[in-house]
């Protein structure tokens, strides 16, 4: 049972465009939900978060809008460069608690941009 | 920024074999780090969870005694795939959480390791 999904598995822009990356999760327990980016032979990094608490969250040309009735999240990347070219990971964990939670992946979406 | 190492990046081992994975974090200490499995056009799966100096906490499914994990310090945790099958054959990654107390801690993953079994 695939909990946070990732429909779309590559995606091409060109230089200069947007690139707009979509997740969905089935979870209502998801409190929390992050990016990464993944180059090849190379562990993910983290990109952006959001907090349930908020539907917008904005760094540099990355902004993560969060759709919390429709359960689905996007990556906004503007304006997309060829060094974006990777492959996204959307994950997303419970609320806290006071401890660590498990933070579930999607399988991820394989970037292009076009130069 | 945050370094996570993982030795070796590639391992060939025959079946029946054991195969250690070393993963370091190198300019943090870990209180936890994650063992992650991944399949071929499927997500990172967490296998299980390591806190320094206690026993592993392994995700539903995964043996603990086919996938030995050892947290002995601060900066190294270790996966040791004991009597691989060719079912093993994936790629392993590690992450270390650097604690600072809150529980959206980011992760910092290594760079995997790409086991194949023959």
């Amino acid at each position: 049972d695939q909990q946070v999904k990732q429909n779309s598995p590559s995606l091409s822009v060109q230089e200069g465009r947007i690139s707009i990356l979509n997740c969905d999760y089935t979870n209502s327990m998801f409190d929390y939900f992050l990016w990464y980016k993944k180059y090849p032979a190379e562990g993910p990094t983290f990109l952006i978060s959001i907090s349930s608490i908020k539907d917008k969250n904005e760094d540099g040309r990355f902004t993560v809008f969060l759709n919390k009735s429709a359960k689905h999240l996007s990556l906004h990347i503007v304006p997309s460069q060829p060094g974006d070219s990777a492959v996204y990971f959307c994950a997303a964990s419970p609320a806290g608690g006071g401890g660590y939670q498990k933070v579930t992946f999607g399988i991820g979406t394989k970037l292009q941009v076009i130069p | 920024g945050a370094v996570v190492s993982q030795h070796p990046s590639r391992v060939i081992c025959k079946s029946g074999t054991s195969v250690k994975i070393e993963c370091r974090s190198l300019d943090f200490q870990a209180t936890t780090m994650f063992w992650y499995r991944q399949f071929p056009k499927q997500s990172l799966m967490l296998m299980a969870t390591s806190n320094e100096g206690s026993k592993a906490t392994y995700e539903q499914g995964v043996e603990k005694d086919k996938f030995l994990i050892n947290h002995a310090s601060l900066t190294l945790s270790t996966l040791t795939v004991t009597s691989a099958h060719p079912e093993d054959s994936s790629f392993y990654i590690c992450s270390a959480r650097d604690f600072r107390g809150f529980v959206t801690d980011t992760q910092y993953f290594g760079p995997g390791t790409r086991l194949t079994v023959l």
